[in-house]
This record gives C-alpha cells, structure tokens and sequence, in this order.
C-alpha cells in the first residue's frame, strides 16, 4: 500500500462552487499533516499545516481524521486562481520524514 | 532574499555524460534536500543534508552523489545520465525547527536522450 495516497483528478468545478478532496496516509505513526499547492510548471508551496481540531484560512479550510487516517481539504466559493495540483504531504512517513502524495488536479471552470 | 535558486533551467544530455544541478539557499536553512517529480509518481526525495558535511540517502538515490560544503549550498551531480533520469528535479530548503515548511527552487528539466 502506498504511503500517501490521493484521487488524482481532475476535478472540473464551476467557478464560485464548494470542493473537497482527501487523502489517506497509510503510516499511524505521522505526526504532521500538510497541504501544498502547485501551479501548472512551477514548484509547491506550502498552503496550510493540519491540525487535529480542523484549520481554516479564508476560503481553505483542512481536517485530519486520525481515525480512519485521511486529511481532507475543503475549499469554499472556489475562485478561477484556485486551480492547481494540490500535494497532501505527511511529516514522520517516509525517509526524511516528509511523504508527498501525487497530488490533485483541480480545474475550476468559469 | 532570492530564497532557492537552482541552475540550468533546463538541460539536455546524452546518455552517459555527466553534469551538476547546482543549488543555492540565502536564508540560512539547515536542511536541504533534492527531489525529482515524475508524471504520475509525485515527488520523490533523492538526497538530503541537516548541515554542512552532512548528507544522507533518500528514496530514489541511485545514479547521483550529492555534498554540501557550505550551507548555503548543495550540488546534485548525475554520474552517467540515463534515460530514466529524464525529470524535473527540484531542491528544497527548511530551518531544521520547521522542516514542514520546505522553500522550493523553480526546478530544473532534464531530458537524457
């Protein structure tokens, strides 16, 4: 099983809509949980750190569900600028400890 | 600050040659890593260094030497290029108390023909 596993995508989402992807790790042992975002050719950045209580920026808002081992990242009123490969990353899975998933594709469509 | 750069931007080598991705932080970090980043793979860690003469093995090592004799820089050297090495590699940054928090160079494109 992989470490870090997340639907690649696309998801094609009309502008101003709700979407929200998730990801599972496969390491009960993480400790840290991230979302990156990258632009088409261009390298991640860091979005926003998960926290077990739910974290919200603005329109992002991230969840961790230790339970079931899945982060989910939910984004409100999506704007045209949202679309990007979005990177679930885990911190204490892998060699150096960060894990990166494959990443999800999102298109939002005017 | 420039944060990370990485030199060339893009690059084509022939089977067996040899080159250096060159690498450069100007924010003091600590660490330091390579990854590449394949279609439908993600991003895999080749190398990675905690500090000046310090590196150690990632997951996808095999087929490049890395050192790191300053902090401020850290060299990926390809020995012998192969066609499986066609990628985008990119290197990374982080102070040593947030090494989630990783700086990411604009990558470099290598096509081994």
């Amino acid at each position: 099983r992989k470490e870090v596993e997340q639907d690649p995508g696309p998801f094609n989402v009309p502008e101003g809509a709700t979407v929200a992807f998730n990801c599972t790790y496969s390491n009960s042992a993480s400790q840290s949980f991230f979302w990156y975002r990258q632009d088409c050719r261009k390298e991640p950045k860091l979005l926003m750190s998960v926290y077990s209580s739910g974290n919200e920026d603005g329109r992002f808002t991230a969840q961790l569900n230790r339970a079931s081992q899945y982060i989910s990242l939910l984004i409100r009123d999506s704007k045209l600028s949202d679309s990007a490969t979005y990177l679930c990353v885990v911190l204490g899975g892998g060699a150096d400890g960060l894990t990166f998933g494959k990443g999800t594709h999102l298109i939002i469509q005017p | 600050n420039a944060g990370v750069t990485q030199t060339p931007k893009f690059q084509v080598l022939k089977t067996g040659q040899s080159m250096t991705l060159q690498c450069a932080q100007d924010m003091n970090h600590e660490y330091m890593s390579w990854y590449r980043q394949d279609p439908g793979m993600g991003l895999r860690l080749i190398h990675y260094s905690v500090g000046a003469g310090i590196t150690d093995q990632g997951e996808v090592p095999n087929g490049y030497n890395v050192s790191r004799s300053t902090t401020e820089d850290f060299p990926l050297r390809l020995l012998s290029a192969a066609p499986s090495q066609t990628s985008v590699y990119f290197c990374a940054s982080s102070s040593w108390t947030n090494t989630y928090e990783q700086y990411f160079g604009p990558g470099t494109r290598l096509t081994v023909t």
